[in-house]
């Protein structure tokens, strides 16, 4: 079953606490992102990775970072988290680049308090 | 540069009714274009994409056109159902195989019984 799986789907912080956001694959795709979804701005995108230890900013990687150490998981880290970062953040993976579709997971939905 | 507009932000129709969302597109090449669809609480599913000129992409009812002459790709259903209510995104591949997408802004699609 091709699918994209996010951990955890809801999550509260407050301010400066730091958050770990993970997401997994079970497609063997090379290629994974990150994104947030706020209300207005659609989706916009913070990292790319390409591979394992092969990571790209998108364009919003301002305080974020990223780690994938295994091609089926990727994850997304706010150190010190801010008000600023509450959203929704959307994983998604990709078998190839500019003409492969992308599956998204369900989300996560952090509030930062 | 590469950019991709939603005329509609939102569209409100009954069922059987016609439906066009209007995507235009700037970009140098030829980019792949997308459409997504994402259902409340849910992550945006591919509906289909086209890669070139005139190429016409459809699944489950919809359909559009690439159009390099109008730099459009309208998202086009002969008739809705109220199970089609969702956000609607067009999507744009950059070129120089980045993996990357620009999504426009969405058209959330509202279909009344």
């Amino acid at each position: 079953d091709m699918k994209v799986t996010q951990m955890p789907r809801y999550l509260i912080k407050r301010m400066g606490e730091n958050v770990l956001l993970e997401c997994g694959q079970d497609m063997s795709h090379e290629t994974m992102y990150w994104y947030r979804q706020d209300p207005g701005l659609g989706l916009q995108l913070i990292y790319i990775s390409y591979d394992v230890d092969s990571n790209s900013e998108g364009d919003i990687p301002k305080g974020y970072r990223v780690s994938r150490k295994k091609r089926e998981h990727f994850s997304l880290i706010l150190d010190s988290a801010k008000t600023n970062q509450t959203s929704v953040y959307f994983c998604a993976s990709s078998p190839g680049r500019n003409y492969a579709e992308q599956f998204f997971g369900p989300g996560t939905r952090l509030t930062v308090l | 540069g590469d950019s991709v507009t939603q005329t509609e932000g939102q569209v409100a129709l009954s069922e059987e009714d016609f439906l066009t969302i209007h995507c235009n597109y700037s970009a140098s090449g030829y980019p792949a274009l997308f459409w997504y669809v994402q259902y409340p609480g849910e992550g945006p599913q591919f509906l289909f994409r086209a890669s070139r000129d005139k190429e016409k992409g459809s699944s489950r009812g919809f359909e559009a056109t690439y159009d390099k002459g109008t730099t459009s790709f309208h998202l086009r259903k002969a008739s809705v159902q109220e199970s089609d209510s969702a956000v609607y995104y067009c999507a744009l591949g950059i070129t120089g195989n980045t993996g990357k997408l620009i999504f426009g802004l969405g058209t959330t699609l509202q279909v009344q019984p």
